[in-house]
């Protein structure tokens, strides 16, 4: 059964990058058909979808953070990462890490990012 | 960009009551790609129904997803006191490739 986990930086300051990382479990992150997406949820707010990167690396982004998104691979950790540029307070939320094929199946706790000085 | 709009905002109802919640799109949507979703308080999202009208693994059958084209609907046929959650749509674009969450749906007791 895969399992997604997220780990990395709960507090990063303006102005910096936002690291997260998303680990594999119970299955290969190089399956081809899936994608492997960030999405975040800001305090009291709905989910935005981020982008997602598939087996091949093709990456994909929301237009509307794709200036300031990267998201990469690495097959030999079995996980994917998320980086994002530039932050500042609107950018504090839960971010989830999801495994997708048009909808998304499985997904990880979430772990809170906040962004202040 | 397809912008999705779920109404109600929010919906008070008791347990036994039916819901009904919509979820209108901006432009046609792939029925294959349209998806709800149930999220309770401090837990991730978890998958209901996927291609428009097909229940996740272990999704009780008083849920029920419908609609094509523009307009999609997710009934709960009899409301349970676990049910009571926001509920999003989610479709699935491959031109650009993108996903898109509807604004969510409380509903509350």
């Amino acid at each position: 059964q895969l399992q997604l986990q997220e780990s990395g930086s709960g507090l990063v300051k303006p102005s910096q990058t936002l690291s997260l990382t998303c680990a594999v479990s119970g299955g290969s992150i190089s399956s081809g058909g899936y994608s492997w997406n960030w999405i975040r949820q800001p305090p009291g707010k709905g989910l935005e979808w981020i982008g997602y990167i598939d087996y091949s690396g093709s990456t994909y982004y929301n237009p509307s953070l794709k200036r300031r998104v990267i998201i990469s691979l690495d097959r030999s950790k079995n996980q994917f990462s998320l980086k994002l540029s530039s932050v500042t307070a609107a950018d504090t939320a839960v971010y989830y890490c999801a495994l997708g094929s048009g909808d998304m199946d499985v997904w990880g706790q979430g772990t809170t990012v906040t962004v202040s000085s | 960009e397809i912008v999705l709009t779920q109404s109600p905002g929010t919906l008070s109802l008791s347990p036994g009551e039916r819901a009904t919640l919509s979820c209108r799109a901006s432009q046609s949507v792939r029925s294959s790609y349209l998806a709800w979703y149930q999220q309770k308080p401090g837990q991730a999202p978890r998958l209901l129904i996927y291609g428009a009208f097909n229940r996740a693994t272990g999704i009780p059958d008083r849920f029920s997803g419908s609609g094509s084209g523009t307009d999609f609907t997710l009934t709960i046929s009899r409301l349970e006191p676990e049910d009571f959650a926001v509920y999003y749509c989610q479709q699935y674009g491959d031109s650009p490739p993108m996903y898109t969450f509807g604004q969510g749906s409380k509903l509350e007791i």
